[in-house]
């Protein structure tokens, strides 16, 4: 399984874009890369997944370079709702992937 | 997008006794459930992968006889704390993947347990 790196912590302000990069250096061929939120006592949420260049959904963008060691999460103009801790995982989809996460990235926005 | 659902949301239990956690595909079917534990601060850790029919896989270090795992059916997980422990209170999150061909798997809200 393709090991992942965030950064532990950030800190934004209201209306900032974040970018949240995840460090996969032994991704495989056929591994999706898959962010997740999580608030506080609640299960993680699905936000986005991609393969490769840039995917874009109603709450975030994920871009990913064409050597696909590494991704970066963009949440456009964060409010404070949008603290939470963010997972990055890799994986191939379906089959026999059991999924597991890292330690996350806790973002905190301030207003 | 599907929904699980985890029943109950919070429990209260005195040591000794064992506590039943349901997890629940509302609108699709899961062949696969996984069951996860997380600790205050700490990242969600994989207990065991709950495969309908058959016996739950469980990870290195987690006692099978003591988290009880049952997959009855393609709907339904269920994991049983036997003997709780005060250090066995702790955020249990379960999971369900769906049965298609990119697997996307959805998680439910919790439940949080404390054994006194």
């Amino acid at each position: 399984l393709a090991k992942t790196t965030q950064p532990i912590s950030m800190d934004s302000y209201e209306g900032q874009e974040v970018n949240i990069t995840c460090s996969h250096n032994n991704i495989a061929t056929n591994d999706y890369i898959t962010w997740y939120q999580q608030f506080p006592s609640q299960g993680p949420r699905f936000i986005i997944q991609g393969y490769k260049t840039k995917v874009t959904n109603e709450v975030a963008s994920l871009f990913i370079p064409a050597d696909r060691k590494s991704s970066t999460l963009s949440l456009p103009r964060v409010s404070l709702s949008d603290t939470a801790v963010y997972y990055c995982l890799v994986g191939p989809p379906g089959g026999s992937y059991i999924p597991t996460f890292g330690r996350g990235t806790s973002l905190i926005v301030h207003p | 997008g599907a929904v699980v659902s985890q029943h109950p949301s919070w429990v209260i239990c005195k040591s000794g006794t064992s506590v039943k956690i349901e997890c629940r595909s509302l609108d699709f079917q899961a062949t696969t459930m996984f069951w996860y534990r997380q600790f205050p601060k700490q990242s969600l850790m994989l207990m065991a992968t709950s495969n309908e029919g058959s016996k739950a896989t469980y990870e290195q270090g987690v006692e099978k006889d003591k988290f009880l795992i049952n997959h009855a059916s393609l709907t339904l997980s269920t994991l049983t704390v036997t003997s709780a422990h005060p250090e066995d209170s702790s955020f249990y999150i379960c999971s369900a993947r769906l049965t298609s061909v990119k697997g996307e798997q959805y998680f439910g809200p919790g439940t949080r347990l404390t054994v006194t």
